[in-house]
């Protein structure tokens, strides 16, 4: 069975800092896909970023970056420089890839607060 | 150009009522999910459409609630006998069902989410 973790419920920095969200994630699939989205207060899931099994190499978008490792099993995500519109619950999100039938496994989110 | 839309954005009722919720997904998108989101909690699957036909409907919790896609593309989640803990926001995805090289590349794109409110 597929399974997302994050660990942390809560974050809270002062603008400008650097954060690092955890994601863990469990599946038997060789192939797959994991993905981040963010919930602002207003409730609507946004993507941020999907990353296939096969693709090891981190990626950086603006003051976003993800780390991927395989090895550990983890897809963790930084912002850098955190600004108060960064302020949201954050998804860690996996799906499988091959069999057609990809809903995505959701971990229960992390809340993180910017304050100004 | 236009995202996935959801109507009733709320939806306050009592239990035993019968409920449905509306989700027009994003213009050519094939794919379409519901996911239900509890308090704290992240989105769970509930039913999954590719075109008209359900292809999994593995999350759906019982048989009180129903989902149909009858052209192939604004989708209704139905509830009957309301009860308590089927107050949740419930969201709606599509995706455009893209295949290359035998990978699916699905990105799910979700709609603002309907609250609904069992009294």
């Amino acid at each position: 069975a597929q399974k997302v973790t994050q660990a942390q419920t809560e974050i809270s920095v002062v603008e400008k800092e650097d954060v690092t969200l955890d994601c863990v994630y469990e599946t038997r699939d060789t192939t797959y896909y994991l993905f981040w989205y963010k919930q602002p207060p207003s409730g609507e899931l946004v993507f941020l970023i999907r990353r296939n099994s096969f693709d090891e190499q981190n990626e950086i978008s603006g003051r976003y970056s993800w780390n991927f490792q395989k090895s550990t099993s983890s897809f963790n995500f930084t912002i850098t420089a955190s600004q108060v519109v960064d302020s949201a619950v954050y998804f860690c999100a996996l799906s499988e890839a091959l069999s057609g039938n990809t809903p995505l496994v959701f971990g229960k989110g992390t809340r993180l607060s910017v304050i100004a | 150009g236009a995202g996935v839309s959801q109507t009733p954005s709320n939806k306050v009722t009592e239990k035993g009522k019968y409920v449905e919720l509306r989700c027009d997904p994003i213009s050519g998108h094939t794919a379409l999910y519901w996911y239900r989101q509890s308090l704290g909690q992240g989105p769970e699957f509930l039913i999954y459409f590719q075109g008209t036909g359900a292809a999994d409907d593995s999350g759906l919790p019982n048989d009180r609630f129903f989902a149909v896609r009858p052209e192939g593309s604004v989708s209704t989640l139905k509830i009957q006998r309301t009860e308590r803990g089927d107050s949740a926001v419930y969201l709606c995805a599509s995706s455009p069902r893209r295949q290359r090289g035998g990978l699916y590349t699905d990105t799910q794109y979700f709609g603002p989410g309907t609250r609904l409110t069992v009294l």
